[in-house]
């Protein structure tokens, strides 16, 4: 089986842009969720989606938002970009049964 | 709350015996996870570990759940340089879907 594949792996955005980005899960797996990793807060999470549903969500500004399309495919956007979006951005695929939360290779956003 | 701690950093000399640790505050915890990390790469899941039991040993793996302590640790045997990357410790709540609630990770460097 392939893994989960996050596009693109690297973006640079200039602020005030907005930015989407998208991860391909598992197949099979119907459960996507993000995170966000960024060395001063760790990894922190930011949304789940379940067949096209958003079932978790963290807590980050409404500038971050995320959808889920009927294959299981979710991208996340994030609008009015700021210096403090400059991130990892990280995607899991999870199964319907069982609790393992299966990691993309992220997307490294630049914002300058 | 939700809160993991770790220690910051650990030095191993190769072939020997590397124990990372952990330590969680929420009791409804139902897996707890250890997730590796290289530079420049997404996370791997190495092993989990459900809320009931108090071992589970993956070939040179080993992991311990103090319930009681809410502490849970990591042993890797013969350690290699390979081994060498970030580790994560991580805990999903008891209904709460898929959320992922990280460490801050513990940075291995293995010497020769």
């Amino acid at each position: 089986k392939a893994g989960v594949t996050q596009t693109p792996r690297y973006l640079i955005k200039t602020r005030g842009q907005q930015v989407t980005l998208s991860c391909s899960p598992i197949s099979g797996h119907r459960s996507v969720s993000w995170y966000q990793q960024t060395p001063g807060q760790g990894l922190q999470f930011l949304f789940e989606y379940f067949s096209e549903t958003q079932r978790n969500k963290g807590n980050f500004p409404g500038r971050f938002s995320g959808r889920q399309f009927s294959n299981s495919r979710s991208e996340m956007n994030v609008s009015t970009l700021e210096l403090g979006d400059s991130a990892l951005y990280l995607c899991a695929s999870s199964p319907d049964r069982g609790y393992e939360a299966f990691f993309g290779q992220g997307t490294r956003l630049t914002v300058v | 709350g939700e809160d993991v701690e770790q220690s910051l950093f650990l030095s191993v000399r190769e072939g020997d015996s590397s124990v990372i640790n952990c330590t969680y505050t929420d009791s409804s915890s139902t897996y707890l996870y250890w997730y590796k990390q290289e530079p420049g790469a997404g996370l791997q899941l190495l092993t989990y570990i459900f809320s009931n039991m108090d071992m589970k040993q993956d070939q040179r793996l080993t992991v311990l759940l103090n319930k009681k302590d809410k502490h849970l640790s990591l042993r890797i045997a013969d350690t290699q340089t390979g081994d060498s990357a970030i580790y994560f410790c991580a805990e999903i709540l008891t209904g709460g879907g898929n959320k992922l609630t990280f460490g801050t990770g513990t940075q291995l460097k293995v010497e020769l």
